[in-house]
């Protein structure tokens, strides 16, 4: 596709349940990040996805944040037992590979985003 | 820890106008890169520019210029020539180390064009 799709866009859930937050990365990039916006404030860092390496999980805030990804493509963000401080905007990027500093850097390019609110 | 903080939580300028928006960060870190990021209320993140802490040149792409000083860890952007769909948050943002992919940001600065 052209860019990151996230889906849902908005997802309303109640507190104890489980959601699931899919992202689609842009074809070919192998770099994929999850971050967690809550309202006002600035972007946390959940996850990070490179190739077949191991994941950069030291972002996930709790075990009841998981994060999956299949080979290069489609990742989801599970998160069970919802609770009301879990609402926010989750936010999908993916890059080519990044490459050391003495080459120009790769460009992560945002998804819009899931608004999920627990109620 | 990388730190990155934004000390201004809203600006407003006039259309037209010149507005400079501060970052300030904390590395131990010798190679790493900082951006600055745009988003409308459409949550679209857009990155604005693009900046390589080995360089010394300060990054410009049109309107939008940096100051970059590397020893007092300061990265500001200045929009030049204002524009009503400049209205967006800014986010500062860094990345390096062994962990270029993944990036810091700031808290953000709430940026109104007025016409």
């Amino acid at each position: 596709g052209a860019g990151v799709s996230q889906s849902p866009s908005n997802k309303v859930t109640e507190k104890g349940k489980d959601v699931e937050l899919r992202c689609d990365p842009i074809s070919g990039h192998t770099a994929l990040y999850w971050y967690r916006q809550r309202l006002g404030q600035g972007l946390e860092f959940l996850i990070y996805f490179q190739g077949n390496s191991a994941p950069d999980k030291s972002g996930l805030p709790s075990d009841r944040f998981s994060a999956e990804r299949t080979g290069e493509s489609v990742s989801t963000l599970t998160i069970q037992r919802t609770q009301q401080e879990d609402s926010a905007v989750y936010l999908c990027a993916s890059s080519e590979r990044p490459q050391p500093v003495t080459r120009a850097n790769t460009e992560a390019f945002f998804g819009q985003g899931t608004r999920l609110t627990v109620v | 820890a990388q730190t990155v903080t934004q000390s201004q939580p809203e600006m407003s300028v006039q259309e037209a106008e010149t507005v400079t928006l501060s970052c300030t960060y904390d590395t131990s870190e010798n190679n790493y890169y900082l951006f600055w990021y745009k988003q409308p209320p459409s949550r679209q993140m857009i990155l604005v520019i693009r900046q390589e802490a080995y360089k010394q040149q300060n990054a410009t792409e049109n309107r939008f210029s940096v100051n970059f000083q590397k020893a007092a860890k300061s990265f500001s952007l200045k929009i030049s020539d204002s524009q009503l769909g400049d209205t967006a948050m800014y986010f500062c943002a860094w990345a390096g180390g062994t962990s270029y992919g993944k990036l810091t940001f700031g808290q953000g600065t709430i940026l109104t064009v007025h016409p």
